[in-house]
């Protein structure tokens, strides 16, 4: 596709769950972040992709999380266990290795209920 | 570490005012900084680049300035519009690495 993409744009889950978001880059796009939004709050990262080189998981809130990207393009976040803090908008943007910005997807929004 | 940090968290300003948005790095050695703008419920889309080199870039209503020596950069919004409402998130590139520094951004509430 022409932009970064991601699956499911709105996703509610019940408390205890796992769920699983889905980040399709933009073709070519080594580079991958995740980022969340909690309500009225700024932009939280949880991990860096770049390449095949092992990801920045210093963001990651705790070992609920977890995200892996396959053939160094799809990624996808993985939270297990799912608590009310967990909702938010969940943003993930590619870039290319040099020089070039970041493109963002529309985001998941995360309900936890 | 590199850092960036926004401020004011968040601002709320009458329509037809003008304000200014701050972004301040630690990133080093610098490539490059963009300012973002999100819309609620969408994804940020670009809105300006400054390189090394560039103290003053505009775009319509939105001006961007850089101090590479302070490692400062502004967003300036003239005469806001209420579709101005929005985050605006400062990201700011490594020249030695590819990878980005995200700040927090500004929340910025245009109203009657």
């Amino acid at each position: 596709g022409a932009g970064v993409s991601q699956s499911p744009s709105n996703k509610v889950t019940e408390k205890g769950k796992d769920v699983e978001l889905r980040c399709d880059p933009i073709s070519g796009h080594t580079a991958l972040y995740w980022y969340r939004q909690s309500l009225g709050q700024g932009l939280e990262f949880l991990i860096y992709f770049q390449g095949n080189s092992a990801p920045d998981k210093s963001g990651l809130p705790s070992d609920r999380f977890s995200a892996e990207r396959t053939g160094g393009s799809v990624s996808t976040l993985t939270i297990q266990r799912t608590q009310q803090e967990d909702s938010a908008v969940y943003l993930c943007a590619s870039s290319v290795q040099q020089g070039g910005g970041a493109f963002f997807g529309q985001g998941t929004r995360l309900t936890v209920v | 570490k590199n850092q960036v940090e926004q401020s004011p968290q968040s601002l709320i300003i009458l329509e037809g005012k003008n304000c200014t948005l701050q972004c301040n790095y630690t990133v080093s050695p610098f490539s490059n900084l963009r300012w973002y703008k999100q819309d609620t419920g969408r994804g940020p889309v670009s809105l300006t680049i400054m390189t090394f080199s560039e103290n003053t870039k505009s775009n319509g209503r939105y001006t961007a300035t850089l101090d590479a020596d302070t490692k400062q950069s502004s967003l300036h919004i003239t005469a806001s519009q209420l579709s101005d409402s929005a985050s605006y998130i400062c990201v700011v590139k490594e020249a030695s690495a590819s990878k980005l520094t995200f700040g927090t951004g500004t929340r910025l509430q245009v109203t009657l």
